[in-house]
């Protein structure tokens, strides 16, 4: 049973691109949130998507942005690139109605902006 | 003032050391506490959830205090595995999960 996958590991772009990560959640979740985790902080909610709508959202512009897909995977786009976005970024997976802490965090993609 | 501070460490300690962690949150609507375990690049996992009457996983001891909107967590006879940075992690009602910045530990042979 595959848990949580995201793609690309590793990413580098230049400011003011843009970027799509992925992100399978773990056999059976229909629910992703997204983190982002800047060097030395701790992860923050970007936002959560559940039956292909965002559900909830965090503090972030609307540079990030997300899709659900029917078969409950998802990506984060961000547009517009800021060296400030150089984070990991988590992808995390639950069951909707389970409590926030019974989600499966995935490896994270590393985004590096150049 | 921050959701979640956490003590700023990083902590060096000798291995069989006992080493404490402290966490205060702001929210007293704040219904869930937590400790997670993040190892160098890579992602958190969940070490335990925090009540007020305390709990204990072998080496691990965790306690909440409302009143002082106080979370801490205890770690005897340290292992070099437990080096990692520990997460303090709130969980306001209704709401995502709030993360400190998290502590570094590093175990020293």
């Amino acid at each position: 049973d595959a848990g949580v996958t995201q793609s690309p590991t590793h990413l580098i772009k230049t400011r003011g691109q843009q970027v799509t990560l992925r992100c399978s959640p773990k056999s059976g979740h229909d629910t992703v949130s997204w983190y982002q985790q800047a060097l030395g902080q701790g992860p923050q909610f970007i936002f959560q998507y559940y039956e292909e709508e965002e559900r909830q959202r965090g503090n972030f512009p609307d540079r990030f942005s997300g899709h659900q897909f029917p078969n409950y995977s998802s990506e984060l786009n961000v547009n517009a690139l800021l060296l400030g976005d150089s984070a990991l970024y988590l992808c995390a997976s639950s069951l909707q109605g389970v409590p926030a802490y019974e989600q499966y965090f995935g490896p994270g993609t590393r985004l590096t902006v150049t | 003032r921050k959701e979640v501070e956490q003590d700023p460490g990083p902590f060096n300690v000798p291995e069989g050391a006992t080493v404490a962690f402290n966490c205060t949150y702001s929210n007293s609507a704040s219904q869930s506490f937590f400790w997670y375990r993040q190892d160098c690049r890579k992602e958190p996992k969940l070490l335990m959830s925090v009540y007020s009457s305390g709990n204990e996983d072998g080496r691990f001891t965790a306690q909440l205090n409302r009143a002082s909107q106080y979370i801490s967590l205890l770690i005897r006879d340290s292992k070099l595995s437990d080096s990692a940075t520990y997460l303090c992690v709130v969980n306001p009602r209704s709401t995502p999960l709030v993360f400190g910045k998290g502590t570094r530990l590093s175990v020293i042979a």
